[in-house]
């Protein structure tokens, strides 16, 4: 079965970075891309970006483009997303998802269970 | 950029049958995809393409899309179909993931 199992909960100071990791099993990591989403405590979904898990190609939100960078490892069917100067509105929950391979156009029909972000002086 | 505009509550009786709608500009010439998410839980994709639901979502769950207007439509509503309900398109002119505000369903 279908699984994206994320990193554990991070807190970090302002100005610092996170990296949150998404292992995927249960199907072939190459044949889709990941999006990543996060959530502001209480509340709605925002994209953050997507890559191509089969070139590495991204595409970013404008409001997180030059803080953001997201990656992938293939030879552990892993994504990454390292989002960096943080400020207190990082807090979020983050989520990994699965996507479209060639864009982000796709549906995101499998997600992971969420990596809590704190950021906190 | 592209909006998408949600009712930020409906509520419903049980059995009866719920309608949460996803405004947009010519809406209807996107692709809709539809998420349901219980309370501290990931999201779940219930309705993609406007009307398809993926394997494991009951048929009560529906969706259209026409117009400036796409509808996720739940049938004989159930308590455990309570949670927050999200709508997103693709899109194509800033080539950017967008979500609704999210609609909570409330059953009475």
């Amino acid at each position: 079965q279908v699984q994206l199992v994320q990193s554990g909960a991070e807190v970090k100071k302002p100005g610092a970075s996170v990296k949150v990791s998404c292992k995927a099993s249960g199907y072939t990591f190459t044949s889709y891309g990941i999006s990543w989403v996060r959530q502001a405590p209480g509340q709605g979904l925002e994209w953050m970006g997507w890559i191509s898990a089969y070139n590495g190609n991204t595409n970013y939100a404008q409001k997180l483009q030059g803080r953001v960078t997201m990656t992938t490892d293939t030879s552990t069917s892993t994504a990454y997303m390292e989002l960096r100067s943080l400020r207190s509105d990082d807090t979020a929950v983050y989520y990994c998802a699965r996507s479209g391979v060639d864009t982000a156009m796709s549906p995101m029909d499998y997600w992971g269970q969420g990596t809590l972000v704190t950021v906190s002086s | 950029s592209y909006v998408l505009t949600q009712p930020p509550s409906v509520s419903v009786a049980p059995g009866k049958t719920a309608r949460i709608t996803c405004g947009g500009n010519n809406i209807g010439s996107k692709s809709v995809h539809w998420y349901q998410q219980k309370p501290g839980q990931a999201p779940v994709l219930v309705i993609y393409y406007d009307s398809d639901r993926p394997s494991g979502i009951p048929e009560r769950f529906s969706g259209s899309n026409s117009g400036n207007t796409a509808t996720l439509t739940i049938s004989r509503v159930e308590a455990g179909d309570e949670a927050d309900y999200y709508c997103q398109v693709w899109d194509s002119s800033s080539d950017r993931v967008v979500f609704g505000g999210g609609t909570k369903l409330t059953v009475l």
